[in-house]
């Protein structure tokens, strides 16, 4: 158990609604990621995070932006969610032996 | 970017049947994992596999970095071995700390 807790679990929000997911572990791992999954697209990358105020974009980075402000959380906002933004995402951290860990997922429906 | 591609994209077994799903790459790869998604979209790390052989129970694992590919074999499959298994490479030269992943295969494992 990589000690990983992503929250909410299920969120349902309106078009144009900002929305923030939060992902929290608890064994200071360096290497933070969010990814979305979608049907016939696999897990994409959104953004990861090096360390404390260090973040780079992923492949699909447009319409999210992240916070890092402690090593123990990640933060992935949508600024004003789009229908095309209803996906599955997982958090990830990665481990001192180069693993992926993911938590349980959110599911986030944009109506 | 580096190019994943994973065979075949759906497979249906009988219990206790074996099976090779593959990992195809683009580039050469510093970082190479397994990941098994269950029916209730949890998130398993099977392998780090960037080259080499390894095996875990039923399950092993082969990577050919020289020829850009990777083999998952699964021996006396069981049903609760169903679900899709993905691929994540991350590569291209440098480190950069980003996996990439395929598109998955679909195992069914029929009783």
């Amino acid at each position: 158990d990589a000690g990983i807790t992503q929250s909410p679990r299920h969120k349902v929000t309106e078009t144009g609604t900002p929305v923030t997911l939060r992902c929290h572990q608890t064994e200071n791992h360096r290497y933070m990621y969010w990814y979305r999954q979608d049907p016939g697209h696999g897990l994409r990358l959104i953004h990861y995070s090096y360390g404390v105020k260090d973040t780079d974009k992923g492949e699909v980075s447009d319409g999210y932006s992240v916070s890092r402000s402690k090593t123990e959380d990640f933060l992935l906002t949508l600024e004003s969610a789009t229908s095309s933004q209803t996906s599955v995402y997982f958090c990830a951290i990665r481990d001192t032996n180069e693993k992926l860990f993911f938590g349980s997922g959110t599911q986030l429906s944009v109506l | 970017g580096i190019q994943v591609e994973q065979s075949p994209p759906d497979l249906i077994l009988q219990e206790g049947a074996n099976s090779t799903l593959r990992c195809n790459f683009s580039d050469s790869v510093n970082n190479l994992q397994w990941f098994h998604q269950n029916p209730w979209g949890q998130l398993i790390n099977l392998f780090y596999i960037p080259s080499g052989t390894k095996q875990n129970g039923r399950l092993s694992a082969t990577t050919v970095a020289t020829e850009r590919y990777s083999l998952l074999y699964i021996s006396s499959s069981q049903t609760t071995d169903s679900g899709v298994y993905f691929c994540a490479v991350e590569g291209g030269g440098g480190s950069n700390y980003k996996l990439t992943f395929g598109k998955g295969t679909l195992l069914t494992v029929n009783p």
